[in-house]
């Protein structure tokens, strides 16, 4: 079956402007988690969507927000992009119980300048 | 407050070693912890998931326990080899529910040395 898919895989943005990335999970999974990943600090909670809800919340700024479609598709946008965005946003899509195997994508590196 | 650390951020090994990495975790009361996989430009990768009622979880050459009461969980990969070169990630949900959000230490990196 197919994998995750995340779209774009490479993105430059300029400060100030806004993006949206795409996560398209493994088709049957309703649950799609984001996470941004820095050399510093790691792989870092951002949010989790389960049949187009929000279902759990990390401690991001509002600047940080998400969605996700009827086909358990997900997008998150970053708005007033800051230096400190710059990051591998990976997006991970499972069967709703957190207890069971998450399968993640291989990533939007996003470049902040 | 809250926090899950794993053992020296690089571990380097012989080829044919067993290595050992170490989960620990304050402040959580996870009801399983799973082990996960990372090679550079990827995204992490599953590997097992232990339950809080399980005490060792096995997979090939790969070995988890699991201990409540010391809050730790020990990774285990014998007849190391090159391949097995990687970062390796805990993560266990943040509350006592299934639905609670899964949250990662911050990696281990391993270097087989041949």
């Amino acid at each position: 079956k197919a994998g995750v898919t995340q779209t774009p895989r490479y993105l430059i943005k300029t400060r100030g402007q806004q993006v949206t990335l795409s996560c398209s999970p493994i088709s049957g999974h309703r649950s799609v988690s984001w996470y941004q990943q820095t050399p510093g600090q790691g792989l870092q909670f951002l949010f989790e969507y389960f049949s187009e809800t929000q279902r759990n919340k990390g401690n991001f700024p509002g600047r940080f927000s998400g969605r996700q479609f009827s086909n358990s598709r997900s997008e998150m946008n970053v708005s007033t992009l800051e230096l400190g965005d710059s990051a591998l946003y990976l997006c991970a899509s499972s069967l709703g119980q957190m207890d069971t195997e998450a399968f993640f994508g291989q990533g939007t590196r996003l470049t902040v300048v | 407050s809250q926090k899950i650390e794993q053992n020296s951020e690089a571990l380097n090994i012989q080829e044919g070693k067993t290595a050992t990495l170490t989960c620990n975790y304050t402040n959580y009361s996870p009801a399983y912890l799973q082990w996960y996989r990372q090679d550079p430009g990827r995204g992490p990768v599953f590997l097992l998931l232990i339950r809080e009622n399980e005490k060792e979880k096995r997979k090939e050459r790969l070995k988890v326990t699991f201990d409540t009461t010391l809050k730790q969980s020990l990774f285990h990969i014998t007849a190391s080899q090159p391949a097995d070169s990687a970062t390796y990630l805990c993560a266990l949900a943040a509350g006592e529910t299934s639905y609670d959000k899964v949250i990662f230490g911050p990696g281990t990196s391993l270097s087989v040395i041949p």
